[in-house]
């Protein structure tokens, strides 16, 4: 079975400093993770994946994520923070038989400060 | 290419009635994922169906059903409502099975149960 934790259910940062989000699963086999934002009265959007290969995933809007299998981590982050980048983001598992549907972690909301 | 259309998008209902939610997925996606997200539990996997058959299921009581057409578009059941079952439903599509596939999301329909 597949879990996840997100440390912090809301994160504030200033405009232009460096973002990160905590996310740790625990499964008992190998995992897919993934990284979803959900902006406000919308569904979510995928910003990035890992399923193999190489650890360091790049995203979309500048977001990144590093796999630690010896941490069990996923944490997201992105050097530099812009407003719109305020929003609810989840962290997610599932198996990487790739045939179990995804367990999101609990979310966290990020505040971008002007 | 029109997104993933779910109908409608706000949805009041007393206790005890039955609802029906509709997903038009995106055009040539055979996968439809349903999720349910409250504040309380956060976004939890109701079931997923294939070419009209049911290949995953959540750990969600018999009131929640669904069911896939052959132009695979999905509807999604829940019979004799509570006040819990107050939540933002989101429906996903896919190419295929799978979490190795994107997943795109619609923008949910928000039921209120009173």
């Amino acid at each position: 079975a597949q879990s996840v934790t997100q440390l912090g259910s809301h994160v504030s940062v200033s405009e232009g400093a460096l973002v990160l989000l905590r996310c740790n699963y625990s499964s008992s086999v190998p995992p897919y993770l993934f990284w979803y934002v959900q902006y406000p009265n919308q569904g979510l959007q995928l910003l990035l994946k890992y399923t193999t290969g190489a650890t360091l995933v790049k995203g979309i809007n500048g977001f990144e994520a590093e796999f630690k299998k010896s941490e069990t981590s996923f944490h997201l982050t992105k050097p530099s923070a812009h407003m719109s980048d305020a929003a609810e983001y989840f962290c997610a598992v599932s198996a990487n038989s790739g045939n179990t549907p995804l367990v999101f972690g609990k979310g966290t909301r990020l505040s971008v400060i002007a | 290419k029109a997104g993933v259309t779910q109908t409608p998008r706000y949805l009041i209902k007393t206790r005890g009635q039955q609802v029906t939610l509709s997903c038009s997925p995106i055009s040539g996606h055979r996968s439809v994922s349903w999720y349910q997200q409250t504040p309380g539990q956060g976004l939890q996997f109701l079931f997923e169906y294939f070419s009209e058959t049911q290949r995953n299921k959540g750990n969600f009581p018999g009131r929640f059903s669904g069911r896939q057409f052959s132009n695979s578009r999905s509807e999604m059941n829940v019979s004799t409502l509570e006040l819990g079952d107050s939540a933002l439903y989101l429906c996903a599509s896919s190419l295929a099975v799978g979490t190795f596939t994107e997943a795109f999301f619609g923008q949910g329909t928000r039921l209120t149960v009173v």
